[in-house]
């Protein structure tokens, strides 16, 4: 069974910074893209950032590109986002989906983390 | 590409049929678009993929088409349990999706 299992979610003031983690099982990590989407509460989904399966690039979503930075470890099968320069807009849900096919990287996502809590707020 | 779904909330009795729409800014290549379900509370739930490709155990009063710019996703008769909020989401470049359709009890 497929599982991704977000944390590090916490209240963090503005401009301080936060990385989140993705621990993956249940599916060969290293075959699959996985990418990060946030959900500030009561509003709709955002895309964030994908890392390829190969882990030769990486996209940003342009409300954060030069803050947020994603990285996997395929050895721990874990996911990351550094996240700086935090603002109230970065309050959010955030979510680790993984692609449904492998060997692709702009796919639908057949899985999702039950997501992390980030709270920006003084 | 900008994504936007309508109309922004759907009131609907159990029994009616839903008609979800999914319009976009610029062509969906390869009619690459899905839809999820989220519930209160959860994550979402792939439903369709492909525009038209039922994701694996999802009932068949669930339905997609479209191509292009314009997509749909049809809720044949509506079950207690399909009263959510519905997304669609365009692959065919960086990923985006659309602001969402509530399905509520009338």
């Amino acid at each position: 069974e497929v599982q991704l299992v977000e944390s590090g979610g916490v209240v963090v003031q503005p401009g301080g910074s936060l990385r989140l983690s993705c621990a993956a099982s249940g599916f060969t990590f290293d075959d699959y893209s996985i990418h990060w989407v946030r959900q500030a509460p009561g509003k709709g989904l955002e895309w964030v950032s994908l890392f390829s399966w190969d882990g030769t690039s990486t996209l940003y979503a342009d409300s954060v590109k030069g803050r947020f930075t994603i990285s996997r470890d395929n050895s721990k099968s874990s996911l990351y986002l550094q996240m700086n320069s935090l603002t109230t807009e970065d309050s959010a849900f955030y979510y680790c989906a993984k692609v449904a096919l492998p060997y692709g990287d702009l796919l639908y996502f057949d899985s999702w983390g039950q997501g992390t809590l980030v709270t920006v707020s003084s | 590409i900008v994504l936007t779904q309508s109309p922004g909330t759907l009131s609907l009795s159990p029994g009616d049929r839903a008609t979800l729409s999914c319009r976009a800014s610029q062509s969906v290549a390869g009619s690459y678009l899905a839809w999820y379900q989220q519930k209160p509370g959860q994550a979402p739930r792939l439903l369709i993929y492909g525009a038209s490709s039922r994701a694996t155990g999802i009932p068949d009063r669930f339905s997609g088409s479209g191509s292009g710019t314009d997509f749909t996703l049809t809720i044949s008769r509506l079950e207690p349990e399909d009263f959510a909020v519905y997304y669609c989401q365009q692959y065919s470049g960086s990923p985006g999706f659309g602001q969402g359709t509530k399905v509520e009890i009338k």
